[in-house]
C-alpha cells in the first residue's frame, strides 16, 4: 500500500520558471515531512522539510506548501535552473514506539525535473 | 571527508551468488539504514539498525542478513542472489530514531546487477 503518492512523475520546466510537485498522504499520524534531491548517481539529500503545525516554510527558492486537511503537502521552486535538475522526492514520518514505524520515511514515487536552459 | 560511504560501489555477479555491500559513517550517529531503490527509483527502507541494534525490519526476504558490528558500520550480506535483486541500495544515517524530524544522511549508492 503506497502511502504517500507523488506527482508527476516527470516535469520540464524552462529556465526561471516555477516547478511545481504534488504529494498526498493517508496516513494522519505523520508529523514529519521531508524532501529529499537526488542528483543522478548520487544518494539523496534532504532540501527542506516541514511539520504540519505550519502551512508554509520557505528556504531560498525552495517552498513547501502543506494542508493538513486535504492531507497534501507540495514543494514550489521558484526561478528554476539548469543545476535544480534532478529527481525529488516527498517522504513522511511518524513516530510510533509500539509499533514498527520509529520514524522510518515512506517516500513517494519520486519526480525527475529537467529545467532548460 | 565523506560522511557516509558504502563499498562497493559497483557489484556485478551471477544469480545465485552470496555478496556482501559495506557502510560507515563518521557523523557520530546512533542509527543505520539500507534502502532499496528499484529501476524506477522508488526507494524502501528495509532494515534499521539503531547502536547495534534492529529496529526496523520490512517485509524483506530472509536472504538479506544486515550486521551492524558497532554503531558507525552496518553490512548487508545477500545470500543467493536472484535477478530481482538488482537496485541501487543506499545506506543512510540519523542522529536519532526515538523521534521524527531527524535528517538521515545518505550513502552514494551500491549499484547491484546480477546476470
Amino acid at each position: 500500500q503506497q502511502q504517500v503518492k507523488q506527482s508527476p512523475q516527470s516535469l520540464i520546466v524552462q529556465k526561471g520558471g516555477i516547478s511545481i510537485i504534488n504529494c498526498a498522504y493517508e496516513n494522519t499520524a505523520f508529523d514529519y515531512f521531508p524532501w529529499y534531491q537526488q542528483f543522478p548517481g548520487k544518494g539523496p539529500a534532504l532540501l527542506i522539510a516541514i511539520r504540519p503545525d505550519v502551512s508554509e516554510k520557505k528556504e531560498g527558492r525552495f517552498t513547501i506548501s502543506f494542508n493538513k486537511s486535504a492531507k497534501q503537502f507540495s514543494l514550489h521552486i521558484m526561478d528554476s535552473q539548469p543545476g535544480d535538475s534532478a529527481t525529488y522526492f516527498c517522504a513522511a514520518s511518524d513516530f510510533n514506539a509500539g509499533g514498527t514505524s520509529y520514524g522510518k520515511l515512506t517516500f513517494g514515487q519520486g519526480t525527475i525535473l529537467t529545467v532548460h536552459p | 571527508d565523506t560522511a557516509v560511504s558504502q563499498t562497493p560501489k559497483y557489484l556485478v555477479t551471477q544469480m545465485g551468488n552470496d555478496k556482501s555491500i559495506k557502510c560507515e559513517q563518521n557523523l557520530g550517529h546512533d542509527t543505520m539504514y539500507w534502502y532499496k531503490q528499484d529501476s524506477k527509483k522508488f526507494l524502501k527502507i528495509m532494515f534499521s539498525y539503531n547502536n547495534k541494534e534492529l529496529i526496523i525490519n520490512e517485509t524483506v526476504p530472509n536472504r538479506f542478513s544486515p550486521k551492524s558490528p558497532d554503531k558507525a558500520h552496518l553490512n548487508l550480506h545477500i545470500n543467493s542472489l536472484e535477478l530481482g535483486d538488482s537496485a541501487v541500495y543506499f545506506c543512510a544515517s540519523s542522529q536519532l530514531i526515538y523521534r521524527t524530524g531527524e535528517t538521515q544522511y545518505f550513502g552514494p549508492g551500491t549499484r547491484l546487477l546480477v546476470l
